[in-house]
């Protein structure tokens, strides 16, 4: 079974400053992917960056990166730069390559400021 | 543009009556999810087809079920709604390959009354 853990209900940030969120996994497969997708109010789930588990380099899209720590089983999802429009929660979910099944954490809320 | 599909964007039903959610797609993907996602909670997915092919998660209850007739479309029935079943319900698709990203629908809220 998977287990994926957000452990930041709420995150507050500055516009133009950089925000670490928080992604920690356990999962017994050997070979798996890892995903964050942005929730804003509307409801749509936005694709923002995937991690597969045998990538030697953190996976990085624009002003998203994933520092993937494969040991220490974490997925922590850093914005650069936030922006107002950042602003939204964000998941963070596992799908095991044996699989098609994408289970989600329950979500950080983020709120960039001006 | 849009590329997966849900209507209505919310729908209201009553108790016990049943309901159909539809989703449709453009992108021509062979695989279909339908997720749950109540207020302030995770998605929680209810089923996928990989083509014609139907997969139920364990824990979903035998009240959901699901109609794919075709590549392009597919729904979610609702036989008999409790009020615990108000929430969004979203659908996506995904490519064949188990790397690839799940293109999501903007949902369908669905009020139970």
């Amino acid at each position: 079974a998977q287990k994926i853990t957000q452990t930041q209900p709420g995150m507050f940030v500055q516009e133009k400053e950089a925000v670490t969120l928080d992604c920690t996994y356990d999962t017994s497969d050997p070979s798996y992917g890892l995903f964050w997708y942005k929730q804003p109010s509307s409801g749509e789930m936005i694709f923002l960056i995937y991690q597969g588990s045998y990538d030697q380099q953190n996976a990085t899209e624009g002003r998203y990166s994933l520092n993937f720590q494969k040991a220490r089983k974490s997925a922590n999802l850093v914005i650069s730069a936030s922006q107002l429009g950042d602003s939204a929660m964000y998941f963070c979910a596992m799908r095991s390559n044996s699989g098609y099944a994408l289970n989600f954490g329950k979500g950080t809320s983020l709120l960039v400021t001006p | 543009d849009a590329m997966v599909i849900q209507n209505p964007r919310y729908q209201v039903t009553q108790f016990g009556k049943p309901v159909t959610l539809s989703c449709s797609q453009t992108l021509n993907h062979n695989v279909m999810y339908w997720y749950q996602q109540k207020s302030s909670q995770a998605p929680k997915l209810l089923f996928h087809y990989y083509d014609k092919d139907f997969n139920n998660e364990a824990d979903t209850p035998d009240n959901f079920q699901s109609r794919r007739p075709n590549t392009s479309f597919c729904f979610l029935d609702i036989r008999s709604p409790g009020l615990g079943d108000a929430a969004m319900y979203l659908c996506a698709t995904s490519e064949q390959g188990k790397r690839e990203k799940l293109f999501f629908g903007s949902g369908t809220q669905l009020s139970v009354l």
